[in-house]
């Protein structure tokens, strides 16, 4: 199965900062990158799929790039309901498989 | 929208069924997954069903035990789960499979459950 590594694992930061996550995986996986932010006791929601494409309804304030094995989701201005946890997903190969989880706390 | 139930407490080596109730869209479309969140731990794919029902993949620690499969006249997903271990203790989510590249593999979850409950535990 292909790794997903998410760093940092977890992220202080305050309202109105720019944050950036970094994904990376164990092989290349061209574009096939999403991204997702779960807060405890809701559903998950999807961000961003295929590396840099914002779901219908995610506030532009969400950025995703890269390809290969390097990604990274950016927030641009950090509001107080973007403090969650954030998983990257690769939908390449095999099992869908999740990086560890990101939580951005405030600081 | 999608919702779970079924969730509960059961002893180490017992069997639990989860379902998934959708609504909002034609579910008979739609390939669907199971996902778990262990305690402290990262989202987890369990399972996943064809929107037919032909065609059924596991993750390698359920396989075996788990069984998923659905009812498209009742818009219902189920997860049939046996020899259940401690490990096994998870928030489950179904969740929808969205395509957005049908010449290849493209695809991510775009709805999910709130989840359902299960504790593995004597």
């Amino acid at each position: 199965d292909i790794q997903m590594t998410q760093s940092p694992s977890s992220l202080s930061a305050s309202v109105g900062d720019r944050v950036t996550i970094t994904c990376r995986a164990s092989q290349k996986i061209s574009t096939y990158l999403n991204w997702y932010q779960h807060k405890p006791g809701e559903a998950p929601k999807v961000l961003i799929f295929a590396a840099s494409n914002v779901q219908s309804g995610v506030p532009s304030r969400f950025s995703g790039s890269g390809s290969g094995t390097h990604f990274t989701l950016t927030i641009s201005t950090l509001k107080p309901e973007d403090f969650a946890t954030y998983y990257c997903q690769q939908s390449y190969s095999g099992p869908p498989t999740f990086g560890q989880g990101t939580r951005l706390e405030i600081k | 929208q999608l919702v779970e139930s079924g969730g509960g407490l059961v002893q180490p080596g017992g069997s639990l069924r989860l379902s998934c109730a959708a609504s909002g869209f034609t579910f008979s479309k739609y390939n669907m997954f199971w996902v778990r969140q262990a305690p402290g731990k990262a989202l987890q794919y369990v399972s996943e069903i064809s929107y037919n029902g032909g065609g059924t993949y596991y993750g390698n620690s359920v396989k075996g035990r788990f069984t998923i499969f659905r009812d498209n006249s009742k818009n219902m997903l189920y997860l049939r789960m046996g020899s259940l271990r401690p490990e096994d203790t998870a928030v489950y989510h179904c969740a929808r499979r969205a395509e957005y590249d049908i010449w290849s593999d493209g695809h991510y979850m775009d709805i999910w459950g709130h989840g359902t409950t299960v504790t593995v535990s004597s």
